[in-house]
C-alpha cells in the first residue's frame, strides 16, 4: 500500500496567493482528517470527513479555509488569500472504521 | 472537550537505558490511546495503541500502560537505540469517536 499521499511536498508563496493542498488517502479508508502542526499550537484537527462528507469543520481557523472531497481517493484543502500566519505543516490523515489513523508525510507551507 | 497532556517535555537518555513518557487526559469516555512517532521531515507514524480494555500492550522493545482510574497511560521503551530519537506524541479518542486530541509532542534523545 502507498500510504496517504500529499502534494505538493513544500510550497512557498506570498501573501495573498490561494493555496490549494492535495491528499490521497489510503484505499478503502472511508475518513479523512486535515491537521495543522506548529511549534506553538502542536497538532490541531482542523477538519475531517466521513464517507466523503464534512463532519466537523470546528477546528478551520476562518473563511479563508476551506475543504473539499469529492470522491472517496481524493480532499483538497484550499487557503484563499494566504497569510503568513499560515505557514506551518498540513497533514493528511486516514482511517478505516474504527482504526488508527495513518498520517501522510505533510505539506510545508511557507507564507512570505 | 479531551484535554492531553505530555510529561516532560524533553527526554535525554544514554544508549541502552529505558525511557517512559506520561501522558495525561481529561475526558472519561476516551476508549483509544495511540502513540506517534514523528521523525525530522516526516508525518507521525503509529507505534503502539491502546484500547480501554487492556492494561499494557507490548511489541518489542516498546509497551504502553493505561490506568483509566487516574486518567493516564505511559510510553515505555527499553534498551534504547539512537534511531529512537524522535518527537513521541500520544493521543486519546474524543468522545469515543473517531478524532483525536493529541498531546503536545515529546523530544527523545537518545545519547550514543
Amino acid at each position: 500500500d502507498a500510504g496517504v499521499i500529499q502534494s505538493p511536498r513544500h510550497e512557498v508563496t506570498e501573501m495573498g496567493q490561494e493555496v490549494t493542498l492535495r491528499c490521497k488517502p489510503i484505499s478503502g479508508h472511508n475518513s479523512l482528517f486535515w491537521y495543522r502542526q506548529t511549534m506553538m499550537r502542536g497538532l490541531e484537527l482542523l477538519i475531517y470527513f466521513n464517507n466523503n462528507v464534512p463532519i466537523d469543520d470546528s477546528g478551520m481557523p476562518e473563511d479563508r479555509f476551506s475543504a473539499k472531497m469529492p470522491n472517496a481517493s481524493f480532499s483538497t484543502l484550499k487557503i484563499q488569500p494566504s497569510e503568513p500566519r499560515d505557514s506551518a505543516v498540513y497533514f493528511c490523515a486516514s482511517l478505516r472504521g474504527t482504526d488508527t489513523q495513518y498520517f501522510g508525510p505533510g505539506t510545508r507551507l511557507t507564507v512570505l | 472537550g479531551e484535554n492531553v497532556e505530555q510529561h516532560p517535555s524533553t527526554l535525554s537518555v544514554q544508549e541502552g537505558d529505558s525511557a517512559v513518557i506520561k501522558c495525561t487526559y481529561s475526558d472519561s469516555a476516551s476508549n483509544y490511546f495511540p502513540w506517534y512517532k514523528q521523525e525530522l521531515g516526516k508525518g507521525p507514524q503509529l507505534i503502539i495503541d491502546i484500547r480501554s480494555n487492556v492494561g499494557e500492550k507490548k511489541d518489542q522493545r516498546i509497551a504502553v500502560t493505561l490506568n483509566k482510574t487516574a486518567k493516564h497511560f505511559s510510553l515505555h521503551i527499553t534498551e534504547t537505540q539512537p534511531e529512537d530519537s524522535a518527537v513521541y506524541f500520544c493521543a486519546a479518542s474524543i468522545g469515543g469517536n473517531n478524532r483525536l486530541a493529541f498531546g503536545k509532542g515529546n523530544q527523545v534523545v537518545v545519547i550514543p
